[in-house]
């Protein structure tokens, strides 16, 4: 396992308020990775780092918005949460080395905004 | 646009028996492929992966075959077992980038 940990694992939320999801990994992985889990579309990325400060968006990027100070942390931020935000958050890491490119997967964070 | 593509939702083997699950993509740029596993209430794990120059990849009772003339791969699960029941998603990268596709998953049930 890449030692990567989510948190909080569950939280409920009510529309506009914002909401920071957080995932710590301990095993120095240079890439990062915040997912969306949803029925019928599978895992879609949301944002990616690929070091310190330096972040990209994914296919889901909208009303997301992301942070890296540290290479072990890599925060998630919905400014105003509303119902279509809704979903299981996925953070991932990989080392990308030339032997391959599995990335290694948090136990995941399930977000309700009502 | 669905680049990678597992077009069936869930799949019922019995014990013992094979199981095959399908992928298919759409990027003839894709050069890695990877299968995941997940179990409910936790994140995906890692299972076998394959790249391009390869048309097949084995690991104990599972084996990855790469059909790049067609752009499907397919995992085979020999003998299947009661554990294996779970969420099987398959990913592709394109030409070492950091990002991957996945596929939109295929539930498999095991019957004991």
């Amino acid at each position: 396992d890449a030692g990567i940990t989510q948190s909080p694992r569950h939280k409920v939320t009510e529309t506009g308020t914002p909401v920071t999801l957080r995932c710590h990994q301990t095993e120095n992985h240079r890439y990062m990775y915040w997912y969306r889990q949803d029925p019928g579309h599978g895992l879609r990325l949301i944002h990616y780092s690929y070091g310190v400060k330096d972040t990209d968006k994914g296919e889901v990027s909208d009303g997301y918005s992301v942070s890296r100070s540290k290479t072990e942390d890599f925060l998630l931020t919905l400014e105003s949460a509303t119902s279509s935000q809704t979903s299981v958050y996925f953070c991932a890491t990989s080392p990308l080395s030339v032997s391959g490119y599995e990335q290694f997967f948090g136990p995941g964070t399930r977000l309700t905004v009502l | 646009d669905q680049q990678v593509k597992q077009n069936s939702p869930s799949l019922s083997v019995q014990e013992g028996r094979i199981s095959i699950l399908n992928c298919d993509y759409t990027n003839s740029m894709f050069d890695y492929f990877l299968w995941y596993k997940k179990y409910p209430a936790e994140g995906p794990t890692f299972l076998i992966s394959i790249s391009s120059i390869k048309d097949k990849n084995e690991d104990g009772r599972f084996t990855v075959f790469l059909n790049k003339s067609a752009k499907h791969l397919s995992l085979h699960i020999v003998p299947s077992q009661p554990g294996d029941s779970a969420v099987y998603f398959c990913a592709a990268s394109e030409g070492g980038n950091e990002k991957l596709t996945f596929g939109t998953g295929t539930r498999l049930t095991i019957i004991p």
